[in-house]
C-alpha cells in the first residue's frame, strides 16, 4: 500500500468490545490521520496526528482513542462507548513534498456482531 | 461548519455518453480540491485534483473544473467505459492542512 500497512483488513468485533486498528508507515512521514466511511457515505476524519506524542481530534473523535508513541505507528482504538462502530477504517498516507494530497489503502472493516 | 454538497448521488449514462458530477462546498478558505473513485471493497483512489489558482485541469478522459466565486467543483468524464463505473467522492481541504472535507458520493454506471 505504498508505505502505509492497515491490519486487520477485516475485524469482528462483539459489542461492549474495543478492539484496535493497526496502521504502520515506512515512510519517515509526520503526519498520519484516521477516517472512517460509512456505507453510501463520504469519509470523515477521526484523528489525525503531526508529530510523536501529539494528535488531534477531528469531526468524529467520540468514542476513538488514538497513541503516537512512535512515528511509524498510529493505531486507533474503538472502544465501547462507539456507538455504531461497524464501518470502513481508512488510513492514508501524504503525498511527497507538502502537496496536499492523501493516498488511501484498502483499509480495514469492522463489523460488530 | 464547513460541507461539501455532492450531486447527483446516482448517475447512469450509456457507454461513451459524457458524465458529469458536481460539488459546491462552503469554506471560502478551501483552496484544493481532489477526486476520488472508490470500487468495491477498495479504498478511495485519487483520480484528479485541482488547486485554486488553476480554473481547469485535464488527464486524458476526465477533467476538473473550479469556479472559486460560485464555490463549485465538477468532475466530468467522456467517453464513458463499464470500467468508470464506481461511486466518485469529491473533496475539499485547505492549505497546510490534510484535513479534507468529503462529499457524500456519486454511484456512477455506465451502460454497455
Amino acid at each position: 500500500d505504498g508505505g502505509i500497512t492497515q491490519s486487520p483488513k477485516y475485524l469482528f468485533r462483539k459489542e461492549g468490545q474495543n478492539v484496535t486498528l493497526s496502521c504502520e508507515q515506512n515512510l519517515n512521514h509526520d503526519a498520519m490521520y484516521w477516517y472512517r466511511q460509512d456505507p453510501g457515505q463520504g469519509l470523515r476524519l477521526i484523528y489525525y496526528s503531526q508529530i510523536v506524542n501529539d494528535f488531534q481530534k477531528g469531526d468524529i473523535a467520540e468514542g476513538y482513542s488514538v497513541s503516537r508513541e512512535k512515528k511509524e505507528s498510529f493505531p486507533l482504538t474503538v472502544t465501547s462507548a462507539q456507538k455504531n462502530p461497524t464501518a470502513f477504517y481508512l488510513c492514508p498516507r501524504e503525498g511527497l513534498g507538502n502537496t496536499g494530497e492523501l493516498f488511501f489503502g484498502e483499509g480495514s472493516r469492522l463489523t460488530v456482531l | 461548519g464547513e460541507n461539501v454538497e455532492q450531486h447527483p448521488s446516482t448517475l447512469s449514462v450509456q457507454e461513451g455518453d459524457s458524465a458529469v458530477i458536481k460539488c459546491t462546498y462552503s469554506d471560502s478558505a478551501s483552496n484544493y480540491f481532489p477526486w476520488y473513485k472508490q470500487e468495491l471493497g477498495k479504498g478511495p483512489q485519487l483520480i484528479i485534483d485541482i488547486r485554486s489558482n488553476v480554473g481547469e485541469k485535464k488527464d486524458q478522459r476526465i477533467a476538473v473544473t473550479l469556479n472559486k466565486t460560485a464555490k463549485h467543483f465538477s468532475l466530468h468524464i467522456t467517453e464513458t467505459q463499464p470500467e468508470d463505473s464506481a461511486v466518485y467522492f469529491c473533496a475539499a481541504s485547505k492549505s497546510g492542512t490534510y484535513k479534507y472535507i468529503f462529499g457524500t458520493g456519486t454511484r456512477l454506471k455506465v451502460l454497455a
